[in-house]
């Protein structure tokens, strides 16, 4: 069974960098036939997706345009997880952040994390 | 980006009744198409997938039609636990992109 542990801080200062981690267990950061994605929700936005890191022989990178100049999404091989930061925030980043693992077999986000409210607050 | 639109954003209804959400993609979308419940302070659940297979695990009276633009998300009849938001979300392109939701109320 596929387990998401997030974890990171819930408030973020206006023009501070968001980061949050994700530990994967059950399964590998570095699996042939899964992709590790973001995804945020908000009242103004909905269900957003941000991006994903995956790897097929190498790693690969796929950003959302709305954040694409401010998104980063790392892998850790070592400690079997990956990480997003998000740069230069906004209130408008205020928003409950996910990870999710998405199944290249079946082409669906089969696992979530547990969800992290972060908040963009002076 | 490929728009889904559901209706109806919010739907009234008691335990017993069959109900019916439509999912609407802004292009052919072929059969990559998942519906996800979302219970309050909960992460989304995966329901269906590929349009019409079942998820392990998820009760029989959900079920999942449609391809191309057009699919339906059908409870065939409603259960005390199955209040709760629905969202479809196309797997077809990326940026991968869901429905704004169907607000399922009891009556």
């Amino acid at each position: 069974q596929v387990q998401l542990q997030q974890s990171g801080p819930g408030l973020v200062k206006p023009s501070q960098t968001l980061s949050l981690t994700c530990a994967i267990s059950g399964d590998s950061v570095s699996s042939n036939s899964a992709a590790w994605n973001w995804i945020r929700q908000s009242p103004s936005r909905g269900l957003e997706w941000l991006g994903r890191t995956y790897y097929r022989s190498k790693w690969y990178y796929d950003y959302a345009v709305s954040v694409k100049s401010r998104i980063t999404i790392n892998p850790d091989t070592s400690k079997n997880q990956f990480s997003l930061q998000l740069n230069s925030v906004t209130p408008e980043d205020t928003a409950v952040y996910y990870c999710t693992r998405f199944s290249e077999v079946a082409a669906n986000f089969d696992y979530w994390g547990q969800g992290t409210l972060v908040s963009v607050s002076s | 980006d490929i728009q889904m639109t559901q209706s109806p954003s919010s739907l009234s209804a008691s335990v017993g009744d069959r109900v019916t959400i439509t999912c609407r993609a802004s292009q052919s979308i072929t059969s990559y198409l998942n519906w996800y419940q979302q219970k309050p302070g909960q992460a989304p659940k995966l329901l269906i997938y590929a349009a019409s297979s079942l998820q392990s695990g998820v009760p029989s009276r959900f079920s999942g039609s449609g391809s191309g633009t057009d699919f339906t998300l059908t409870i065939s009849s409603l259960q005390a636990e199955d209040f709760a938001t629905y969202y479809c979300q196309q797997s077809y392109s990326t940026p991968q992109t869901f429905g704004q939701g169907t607000n399922l109320e009891i009556k």
